[in-house]
């Protein structure tokens, strides 16, 4: 089955200590986005890849960190996380960075305590 | 600056009453505008795009159509799986990037 899989799907933590969000896709998709999306401000880009070691910021890249070592995985890291990240994470695949047929994952609810 | 506007934020049908969702943008050069339905704690599953003013696609009770300003999503006679938040993006041709609109939330009971 075409997936993007999101680990974990909830995480709470303390301020300050380094997490890792995983993101996988087996449909060999050159593009891949995380998206933070909180209420009234809707789903928002933090950063993209257009492909492997390709990396860019996107509107809300403050505090978090991504690589793409490989195709299929963009971890999304945040270093020290701050309450105001609080929120619900998605990760989305597409070919070539079309937005025809965005293939999101089922979410990360993160809450920074 | 690129952006995406939709109307109501939330909508409440009755079971089989037809409605319709808007989607308002601006955009520097549209390389195409997609929907997208989300149901709670769930991601975002893609629905449609359409690429040029006058392009219509349907699926199911669901209808988009696009002009050079707006877009509309047509419910006919909807049911209460329909029920879901409803999401308009735009992808600008120059950036590449997806911009979302905020959702309508759209409940329809029986």
């Amino acid at each position: 089955e075409a997936q993007v899989t999101q680990n974990p799907r909830y995480l709470i933590t303390v301020t300050g200590k380094k997490l890792t969000v995983t993101c996988s896709q087996n449909m060999n998709h050159e593009y891949m986005s995380w998206y933070r999306q909180d209420p009234g401000l809707g789903l928002r880009q933090i950063y993209y890849s257009m492909n492997v070691e390709v990396t860019d910021k996107g509107d809300v890249p403050e505090g978090y960190k991504v690589s793409r070592k490989e195709k299929r995985n963009f971890p999304l890291i945040l270093e020290s996380p701050s309450p105001n990240q609080t929120s619900l994470y998605f990760c989305a695949s597409s070919f070539q960075g079309t937005g025809n047929g965005y293939t999101f994952g089922s979410g990360t609810r993160l809450t920074v305590v | 600056e690129d952006q995406v506007t939709q109307s109501p934020e939330a909508l409440r049908l009755q079971e089989g009453e037809s409605s319709s969702l808007n989607c308002s943008y601006t955009v520097s050069g549209l390389r195409g505008l997609f929907w997208y339905r989300q149901d709670p704690g769930k991601g975002p599953e893609f629905l449609f795009t359409l690429y040029s003013a006058g392009e219509e696609k349907e699926k199911e009770r669901l209808k988009a159509t696009l002009t050079k300003k707006e877009s509309f999503l047509h419910i006919t006679a909807p049911k209460p799986e329909d029920s879901a938040t409803y999401l308009c993006a735009v992808q600008a041709s120059n950036t590449g990037k997806l911009i979302f609109g905020q959702g309508t939330t759209l409940q329809v009971k029986p």
